[in-house]
């Protein structure tokens, strides 16, 4: 399976605080994408970093990619109660591109 | 635009019983897809469309059957329910001539087999 890994599995803090989830994968990718799912809706995407690019700004998301180490990481600054949500990483494999392969996600709790 | 509109939102069925899961997109997206989500699994892709006429299997396509008659619908149907199949289902779409970029989702079928 092409399936990635996402850490922390959960993850709790202080609004205003940053949190940082990690995504991890097995295979060469063409690019790879950062969705959010808020509790009973559909995934919303939220930034899609390509694989010749290390790093990428939107609003208060930062997001990073290291292809030697197959992983991501995710970074939301300044956290707001309406952040609270589970966020998934979804890769599309150079085999395979017309799969978005996504991660079993990250939940995360901002304490007001 | 209406995005993505699945339809029923929730669903039981009767184990063996048939059904068939509705998703429409009015973006003119060529590419459409199905997938399950399962508490600890993530989604799990169970087929996908390329254009009007091509489907293809995803990782977990056992059980279902899809068919893509016109551009915009692509429905899932589950031939003879089963207990593993009780899941979220999301239909999500993609933009034509953007390669492998961002999916657009519905708001999911709860689908419940006892």
């Amino acid at each position: 399976s092409q399936q990635g890994e996402e850490d922390p599995q959960a993850l709790s803090i202080q609004e205003g605080e940053n949190a940082t989830m990690n995504c991890s994968y097995k295979t060469s990718i063409n690019n790879l994408q950062w969705y959010r799912q808020n509790s009973g809706r559909g995934l919303v995407h939220l930034i899609l970093i390509r694989s010749n690019e290390r790093e990428k700004h939107s609003g208060r998301l930062r997001v990073t990619l290291d292809t030697s180490k197959k992983s991501s990481s995710l970074l939301i600054t300044a956290s707001r109660a309406a952040d609270t949500a589970s966020y998934f990483c979804a890769t599309v494999h150079t085999q395979g591109a017309q799969k978005l392969v996504f991660g079993q996600g990250t939940r995360l709790t901002i304490n007001p | 635009n209406a995005g993505v509109t699945q339809t029923p939102k929730f669903q039981v069925l009767k184990t063996g019983q048939s059904m068939t899961l509705q998703c429409a997109q009015d973006m003119n997206h060529e590419y459409m897809s199905w997938y399950r989500q399962d508490p600890g699994m993530g989604l799990r892709l169970i087929h996908y469309s390329v254009g009007a006429g091509i489907t293809d299997q995803g990782e977990v396509p056992n059980g279902y059957n899809v068919s893509r008659s016109t551009t915009e619908d692509f429905p899932l149907r589950l031939l003879s329910a089963a207990p593993s199949q009780t899941s979220v289902y999301f239909c999500a779409s993609r933009p034509p001539g953007q390669g492998p970029g961002e999916l657009f989702f519905g708001e999911g079928s709860r689908l419940t087999v006892l």
